[in-house]
């Protein structure tokens, strides 16, 4: 069954403490990783998509890698309004399969 | 600004009642989806379109219909028949199976 877990559900950090969200898939004839971000009660911004394994791509606080099975989204230096919700979906054919998300809290 | 534009951001809707949300897009993008969320899940494919005229059912599509006469626009009809419809509906749109861009979302509710 094509399925993508995050973990954790949820992570509290400190302002400055990095971190890294897990993301574990398993996509038949996977077409591309994407990471977004949720801010409460908005729809999904764009953050990186990923399309094979050793790639990385960086924006500011946030670097995303590939692994054949998982991605890591590393935040270094975290800051109060890197505070949101973090998806990721596996692309198949053109549609997108989500994991749960991650919940990131960062407190100053 | 090109974007995608949902309306309204509110409805609510009676028992037995159709109701239909609206999605425009004008970034002349192919495809066009509707997701579904539930608190702490993720999002849930719905339906999608990827040219005019023509729409594939997705993972809980029961209960929902859409229709694609424009390129521009998706709508999507929330039944009667769909018998737990609160949640928060989300359109996206991409160009083929590139990434997706979404829209603010609408939060539909159950009196």
């Amino acid at each position: 069954e094509d399925q993508v877990t995050q973990s954790p559900e949820a992570l509290r950090l400190q302002e400055g403490e990095s971190s890294s969200l897990n993301c574990s898939y398993t996509v038949s004839g996977l077409r591309g990783l994407f990471w977004y971000r949720q801010d409460p009660g908005k729809g999904p911004e764009f953050l990186f998509t990923l399309y094979s394994a050793g790639e990385e791509k960086e924006k500011e606080r946030l670097k995303a890698t590939l692994t054949k099975k998982e991605s890591f989204l590393h935040i270094t230096a975290p800051k109060p309004e890197d505070s949101a919700t973090y998806l990721c979906a596996g692309g198949q054919g053109g549609k997108l399969i989500f994991g749960q998300g991650t919940e990131l809290s960062v407190k100053p | 600004d090109g974007g995608i534009t949902q309306s309204p951001k509110y409805l609510f809707r009676k028992e037995g009642q159709n109701v239909t949300l609206s999605c425009e897009q004008n970034l002349n993008h192919d495809a066009m989806y509707w997701y579904r969320q539930d608190p702490g899940q993720g999002l849930r494919l719905i339906y999608y379109s990827q040219i005019v005229n023509d729409f594939q059912k997705g993972d809980i599509a029961e209960g929902y219909s859409v229709s694609r006469e424009k390129k521009e626009s998706f709508p999507l009809t929330v039944t009667s028949a769909q018998k737990n419809p609160t949640a928060f509906y989300l359109c996206a749109s991409s160009m083929g199976a590139d990434t997706q861009y979404f829209g603010p979302g609408t939060r539909l509710t159950v009196l």
